[in-house]
């Protein structure tokens, strides 16, 4: 039921920057709603580690930033490293409907 | 520090009702909205329901017709009701806080998550 689309997947070396797309409609990105995004490690819950489209809770390294743009938004990780392996889940807020919370695919990073 | 918990059984037979409480500690469940979400193996979360101690309450339109959320504030619980379950109701089931910065809302934190199978 996920409104909001990502790669099933995205991979590179230690110390390469990634980026991570979500790609929603006028009826949630576009309107005028921010992107949090997740990070889930392997068996755990997900982690809140970018809100307001560009802000990080503290704690979360300046290696993750978000930006946002129309109907989309993006996930980048700069200086990759092994830890940061995990599934990544952009969220929102869907406007039609009466309204409702919605998430990404998901985006399952791999540190080769 | 905020924690959540969830409990309830792990097993449910097709058409019967899931039923799973959340414990709330080191917050009170006046404060906040109070959150269930799943998540399907291999898939991204599926927002499902939130209540306010009020009893202001707020569904996913896909799951409206068959959840039932409720809280017990003497208890600083709340709970999920869904009905009529099939085994596409399998998932990882987590209760997690909408923490609120002024006009922004995000989902923080979340409970360890329980699994539940629907499965006769």
């Amino acid at each position: 039921q996920s409104v909001l689309t990502q790669p099933p997947s995205v991979s590179g070396a230690p110390g390469q920057r990634l980026t991570i797309s979500c790609t929603g409609s006028s009826s949630n990105i576009g309107a005028l709603n921010d992107v949090k995004w997740y990070q889930q490690l392997p068996g755990k819950a997900p982690k809140l580690i970018i809100y307001d489209n560009t802000y990080r809770p503290s704690g979360v390294p300046d290696r993750f930033s978000g930006s946002k743009s129309g109907t989309s938004a993006s996930l980048a990780i700069s200086g990759l490293q092994a830890e940061d392996e995990a599934d990544y889940y952009c969220q929102s807020y869907e406007t039609s409907l009466g309204g409702f919370y919605v998430f990404g695919t998901g985006t399952k990073v791999t540190v080769l | 520090q905020v924690q959540l918990q969830e409990s309830g059984p792990g097993l449910v037979k097709p058409s019967e009702t899931l039923s799973l409480t959340c414990t709330v500690s080191g917050d009170s469940i006046t404060n906040y909205h109070w959150n269930w979400i799943r998540q399907s193996p291999g898939k991204g979360p599926e927002w499902i329901a939130f209540i306010y101690h009020s009893g202001n309450t707020k569904y996913n339109p896909s799951l409206k017709s068959r959840v039932t959320i409720s809280v017990d504030t003497s208890k600083n619980q709340f709970a999920l009701k869904l009905s009529s379950v099939t085994p596409a109701d399998t998932a990882m089931y987590y209760c997690a806080r909408l923490y609120s910065y002024g006009s922004v809302l995000w989902f923080d934190p979340w409970g360890q998550g329980t699994l539940v199978t629907v499965s006769s």
